[in-house]
């Protein structure tokens, strides 16, 4: 069974607090790896789609990054604002039609 | 419609009881998933259609699940003899197609209660 992990499991952060949080996946099985921001009471929405080792993205604060040799993704957040809560998951494709989500980092940004 | 909608967003059922719930995709998109979130848990794949076909059946949890989409849009996920541990969050996501950068697109969700 795959498995695709996420830590930590939660976080809380002070505003303006800047703050990361990693997403492993076997190595051997990548396709293409996805992040995705879930907001309390919102749909799940995508955030970045990284398919190459070495990836970079960004969007306004946040940005990712993407390493397939020895499987893991880091989110980072800079200067963390309240609106920044939410979950963060990540989904790893092993092919063109299959998904695995990983469980979530819980992000909790205290104004 | 703007995006993906799913119906109803909330349901009680008393253990024992069927229950249907329904799932629009964005008009166009081909494939559709369907997943579920039970408490304290990660996203469960449950089953995925590319078209009204379903090539991969292999997340549904029991026989007690089914899961049908006709004309290449709307899918119904049915619970036959709902139990307790069918509690959680049915979400569903269309993307355009299949791909390494297909994204998917979320619906709300409906929340199922069994008693």
């Amino acid at each position: 069974i795959l498995n695709v992990e996420q830590s930590p499991q939660s976080l809380h952060v002070q505003e303006g607090d800047s703050t990361n949080f990693t997403c492993s996946f076997p190595s051997s099985n990548f396709y293409a790896l996805h992040w995705y921001r879930w907001e309390t009471a919102k749909s799940p929405e995508a955030l970045f789609v990284m398919t190459l080792n070495g990836d970079e993205k960004k969007k306004g604060r946040i940005s990712a990054t993407l390493n397939t040799k020895e499987g893991y993704s880091y989110l980072y957040i800079k200067g963390s604002q309240p609106e920044d809560s939410a979950t963060y998951l990540c989904a790893l494709k092993t092919s063109y039609d299959k998904v695995i989500f990983g469980p979530g980092t819980s992000l909790s940004v205290i104004p | 419609g703007a995006g993906v909608s799913q119906s109803p967003s909330n349901k009680v059922t008393e253990k024992g009881k069927d229950v249907e719930l329904r799932c629009d995709p964005i008009s166009g998109h081909t494939a559709l998933y369907w997943y579920r979130q039970s408490l304290g848990q990660g996203l469960e794949f449950l089953i995925y259609f590319q078209g009204n076909s379903a090539p991969d059946k292999s997340g549904l949890p029991s026989d007690r699940f089914s899961a049908e989409r006709t004309g290449g849009s709307v899918s119904t996920l049915t619970i036959q003899r709902t139990q307790q541990e069918d509690s959680a969050v049915y979400l569903c996501a269309s993307s355009l197609t299949v791909g390494k950068r297909e994204t998917q697109y979320f619906g709300p969700g409906t929340r199922l209660l069994v008693l």
